[in-house]
Formats: C-alpha cells, structure tokens, sequence
C-alpha cells in the first residue's frame, strides 16, 4: 500500500534535548496519527489531530497538521530516556503509517 | 480491563504451510483490523472486521483471509506461506460508534517466521 514519508529515519540525541520529526504524504489527510511502539509492543498512540492547521500538545508531545494538509510535524521537548521507541505517524483510519523515525536518547 | 490479546506469541512455520492467528478485542470494542508490519517497518494494514464481515482490505492476496466471532474476537488466516510473510502480526480494536476516527488500541502482536 501507499506509505507516507517519514523523517528523519533515526535520531540519537542527548537527554533534555528537543526532537522534531515530520510526515509528509502526497494526498490530503483529513487526520493524522502519531504513535510510538515500545519493543515487544504495539503502537500507542500519542496525538491524533482532525483539523488543518491544529496544533495539540500532550504533555511534552506537541503535534501540528500542516495547512496544506499534506504533512504533519511532532516535537518532543526536553527529552527523557523513557522518550526512546519508534515514532509512526498514520493516515486516515490507520490504513497507512509512516516508516517511523527511531529515537535513541543518551543520559 | 483487559486489552486486546494475541496468540501466540511467537511462532515457526515452514513455506508452504498455514498458520492461524488469533485476537481478543479490548472489553467493549467491536472492531477488529489486522496489520503485517515487517522488520524496519511500519505497520501495513491486512483488513478490518465489523459484525463478523469484511468491511475494508487493504493491498494483501487472497492467501491471507479472516473471521470474526459473534464475541467479536478474530482470526487472522495465511494459507500457502511465503519467507515473505515472516513479520509481527498486530492486532488492533476500536468501535464504530459512527465517529470520524476511532482510536484503536493495539495488541503486543504475534511474531511469525517463515523457514
């Protein structure tokens, strides 16, 4: 099936550092999904957003839908080892996900 | 309140063969989809059952196929396997309620290998 565009496709950063990763996809979403899957887990989902131009904060997850509607951005601030996984953003219904971004926290 | 299960947790199979997944929805939920996300992968979406029918597919053959029982639990079939189909099944529970979206919650998945 279609995949949407996730970056970056890794990230190692240091504990207490922000982190940004987007989506983009090359029809209109009228929803976007974030996820993060744990090892041995199934996704969770962290923010989901219904409207262009939305901006939803879930304690130090915020998430944005792009005007165009078209693409979507999470940022995670002041990060946590515990903030390490595999972030997915998802399309509509969660028919399609993202390739996810990894995220390595360093204490 | 248990959340959605799966069973089994992992499992070995051999080309050629079937194998037959299983999943318990979340208390309450009447909606099941089944997802094959492969190693580095996102999650694909397999089909989505609501009232023991298929009611959306998504880009997989004929080999993999479902049901869903009237306790609205589900299986997931894959008959004639292929290396290819060795991935993390995920099962994911959510209910129609006539919403636009409907969080799904999602099981810890089944590991299959194909040999």
């Amino acid at each position: 099936g279609q995949q949407l565009n996730q970056s970056p496709q890794s990230m190692f950063i240091q504990e207490g550092e922000d982190v940004s990763m987007n989506c983009t996809s090359s029809s209109i979403f009228n929803t976007w999904l974030w996820y993060k899957q744990d090892p041995g887990e199934g996704p969770v989902l962290l923010i989901a957003l219904y409207k262009a131009g939305e901006l939803t904060s879930n304690g130090r997850l915020t998430a944005q839908f792009g005007i165009t509607r078209k693409d979507s951005f999470l940022n995670i601030s002041a990060s946590i080892p515990s903030d390490v996984g595999i972030y997915f953003c998802a399309g509509p219904n969660d028919m399609r996900f993202g390739a996810g971004t990894r995220l390595t926290v360093k204490p | 309140d248990a959340g959605v299960t799966q069973s089994p947790t992992h499992l070995i199979k051999t080309r050629g063969q079937q194998v037959t997944l299983r999943c318990s929805p979340k208390s309450g939920h009447d909606t099941v989809s089944w997802y094959q996300q492969a190693l580095g992968q996102g999650p694909q979406f397999i089909f989505q059952y609501y009232e023991e029918e298929e009611r959306q597919r998504g880009n997989f053959p004929d080999r993999f196929s479902g049901h869903q029982f009237p306790n609205y639990s589900s299986e997931l079939n894959v008959n004639a396997l292929l290396l290819g189909d060795s991935a993390l099944y995920l099962c994911a529970s959510s209910s129609l309620a006539g919403l636009s979206y409907n969080e799904q919650f999602f099981g810890p998945g089944t590991r299959l290998t194909v040999l």
